[in-house]
């Protein structure tokens, strides 16, 4: 079952900040996040594990309700070079069972001067 | 950079022929993972390989094969394309297996189009 992120799209001013949900009906046992620039290969953000564990980039946080089957990336004083498409990957049972993630279809961000 | 490429980059292809794309993955990973995507949509797995084994399948038909060689290199083949074969191919490579605390590495992609 595909994740559902929220919103499909964002357009900020550079400096606003920016929230970016992912939403899972299945248990998820972790939230991947990557964001993807215009003709370029997905980038790894961040990698939120049951239990509160983190790894990821210092600048960047987010969070995962695990009860609610919920990740969201916060993104504050945004930059230019935060415009992209971003996508949560899931790590379900489901995933497991055939041995990966899986993608929503991911919210366009842009940023403007 | 990711330490992962791919080629080619871009590829034109008719609809009933075979085609094959190449990932040379970040050297120690044991586990290469490819993805199709599709305009304006995520990267849907397609099979996961680890140490030369297919470790793995999303919903993708026998056409689409792979390979993993011990120098960290890897292809997908696809036979008989059809229109809908036309999307972006990632692989990406990870230490172990995908998922749960492992980072995948992307490569850019080859961009597949049937005409």
């Amino acid at each position: 079952q595909q994740p559902v992120q929220s919103p499909q799209a964002v357009i900020l001013r550079e400096g606003e900040d920016a929230v970016i949900n992912c939403s899972s009906s299945k248990a998820l046992y972790s939230v991947h996040w990557y964001r993807q620039k215009h003709g370029e290969a997905p980038v790894f953000l961040m990698i939120l594990l049951k239990g509160g564990e983190q790894k990821g980039h210092e600048k960047i946080s987010a969070s995962f309700n695990e009860k609610k089957q919920q990740s969201s990336l916060y993104l504050t004083a945004s930059q230019l070079s935060y415009s992209g498409t971003y996508f949560c990957g899931t790590d379900t049972a489901e995933g497991r069972s055939q041995g990966n993630l899986i993608f929503g279809k991911g919210t366009k961000l842009s940023v403007k001067p | 950079e990711t330490g992962v490429t791919q080629s080619p980059t871009h590829l034109i292809k008719t609809r009933g022929q075979q085609v094959t794309l190449r990932c040379s993955s970040q050297s120690g990973h044991n586990t290469v993972s490819w993805y199709q995507q599709a305009l304006g949509q995520g990267p849907q797995f397609i099979f996961q390989y680890y140490r030369e084994e297919e470790n793995g399948r999303g919903n993708f038909p026998p056409r689409f094969s792979g390979l993993q060689f011990p120098n960290y290199s890897s292809e997908l083949n696809v036979n008989a394309l059809e229109l809908d074969d036309s999307a972006l191919y990632l692989c990406a490579s990870s230490l172990g297996l995908a998922g749960s605390q492992e980072t995948q590495y992307f490569g850019p992609g080859t961009r597949l189009l049937v005409l």
